[in-house]
């Protein structure tokens, strides 16, 4: 299996700062032939579904504020929140979908310092 | 809009078996799409169980494979899961989601179901 792993397992960000959140994969999700990530991100409220956020590692669901971004590529991957609003709080996961089973990392509890 | 609804026991005995369904509203599960479920032990991360297709093809876990079965009914726009045999260790928050393909990201989910396994 795939194993993600998520840095960190907290923090705490100012309102309107800038929060950065990383995903590593124990093997590459990039597949050579279309040049595409195989990495999501979702965000989790208390009480509530994870929602999907990021696809293809840096592809903005409808809907999603502009706010949030994702990059990297290979093994390496960071979820970006430009500036840090009070509905950011939550818990953030990155999903690998390269290869069966699908895995997720552990999560990532984002809070307002 | 496509919406997913979890139902079935909320308490499940030692040793038997977990049976959820998922209904499916807005969409018809025979125009495509793969139709997954994904647990979440309490205050613990995210783990796939398995996904289908309407057609009846599935994918499972491996971790779980031996003990889970998922199965699909058009006429009802439904999938079902079964977990035999569960101990404490599958007491979690069970959602049903739909992937666009196989692997794949999940979205919709519907809003999960706590299932626990005690006596």
């Amino acid at each position: 299996d795939i194993v993600m792993t998520q840095s960190p397992d907290s923090l705490a960000v100012s309102l309107g700062e800038r929060a950065t959140i990383n995903c590593k994969s124990s093997q590459t999700v990039l597949y050579s032939s279309n040049n595409k990530n195989y990495l999501a991100w979702y965000q989790q409220k208390p009480g509530q579904p994870p929602k999907l956020l990021i696809y293809w590692a840096s592809t903005r669901e409808s809907g999603v504020p502009d706010r949030f971004s994702g990059s990297g590529s290979g093994t390496d991957f960071t979820l970006t929140i430009s500036s840090l609003q009070a509905e950011d709080v939550a818990v953030y996961y990155c999903q690998q979908y390269y290869t069966t089973p699908q895995t997720f990392g552990q999560g990532t509890r984002l809070e307002i310092k | 809009q496509v919406q997913l609804q979890e139902s079935g026991p909320g308490l499940v005995k030692p040793s038997e078996t977990l049976s959820l369904t998922c209904t499916v509203s807005g969409y018809s599960l025979t125009s495509g799409y793969y139709w997954g479920w994904i647990r979440q032990p309490p205050g613990k991360g995210l783990e796939w169980i398995g996904s289908i297709y309407h057609s009846g093809t599935t994918y499972y876990n491996p971790s779980l494979k031996s003990r889970v079965t998922i199965s699909v009914d058009t006429s009802k726009n439904q999938f079902s899961l079964k977990v035999r045999s569960v101990t404490a260790a599958d007491t979690a928050v069970y959602y049903c989601a739909r992937g666009e393909d196989y692997p794949n990201w999940f979205a919709p989910w519907g809003q999960g179901t706590l299932v626990t396994v005690s006596s």
